[in-house]
């Protein structure tokens, strides 16, 4: 499979719990994307990585949210002091680098975090 | 502040008639716009994207208009099947990262 693939697919914690998910995108890919989704809401974006360089970071990430990507390749988040309003599919997404005229991203099938 | 909306939330059609999604944008104005298909407990899938130079796309039974005058985006599906049945996002991007999605349209295709 040469997808964007994120692990695990499912994590339940409790609340205040630090948790990480992994990102592995599709392999030529230069830009890595987070974004986090709720129910009913489509995907808000959380910050994005050319090659190793976190290069944007929305205000909805917290200080509590931290996302590395330390050799351009796979990346992760990490969640700490995990709060219920966490709970969300966080979705990681990978893309070429083509300039202004539009990039086709590609989603991985989503991490799923429920916070008890 | 930049706001997306699609028509309606859910939307309900006969199979093999033509299904019609709405994105409509305001204070922004995008390059080029894309549409992706969800299903349930799934990431998106990339479906087509227009640019703001292009009136109209096709790809198979999909078309995309857009009106950067109107600013909407028009996705239709012709000849429209119960596996066309998901939601669908649209997503108005500008500069080269980060899309911003609608809600989505719930598109349900009854046989």
């Amino acid at each position: 499979d040469t997808g964007v693939s994120q692990d695990p697919r499912h994590k339940i914690t409790k609340r205040g719990q630090n948790v990480t998910f992994r990102c592995d995108p599709i392999s030529e890919h230069n830009r890595l994307y987070w974004y986090r989704q709720t129910l009913g809401q489509g995907p808000e974006f959380l910050t994005y990585f050319q090659n190793e360089a976190q290069l944007e970071k929305s205000r909805l990430l917290s200080d509590r949210f931290s996302a590395e990507r330390p050799k351009g390749s796979f990346s992760t988040l990490e969640i700490q002091r995990t709060e219920q309003g966490d709970s969300a599919m966080y979705l990681c997404a990978s893309s070429l680098s083509l300039g202004s005229s539009g990039n086709t991203i590609y989603f991985g099938e989503g991490s799923w975090l429920t916070v008890v | 502040s930049q706001k997306i909306e699609q028509n309606s939330e859910a939307l309900n059609i006969q199979e093999g008639k033509t299904a019609t999604l709405t994105c409509n944008y305001t204070n922004y104005s995008p390059a080029y716009l894309q549409w992706y298909r969800q299903d349930p407990g799934r990431g998106p899938v990339f479906l087509l994207l227009i640019r703001e130079n292009e009136k109209e796309k096709r790809k198979e039974r999909l078309k995309v208009t857009f009106d950067t005058t109107l600013k909407q985006s028009l996705f239709h599906i012709t000849a429209s099947q119960p596996a066309d049945s998901a939601t669908y996002l649209c997503a108005p991007g500008a500069g080269s990262y980060q899309l911003t999605f609608g809600k989505g349209t719930k598109l349900s295709v009854i046989p």
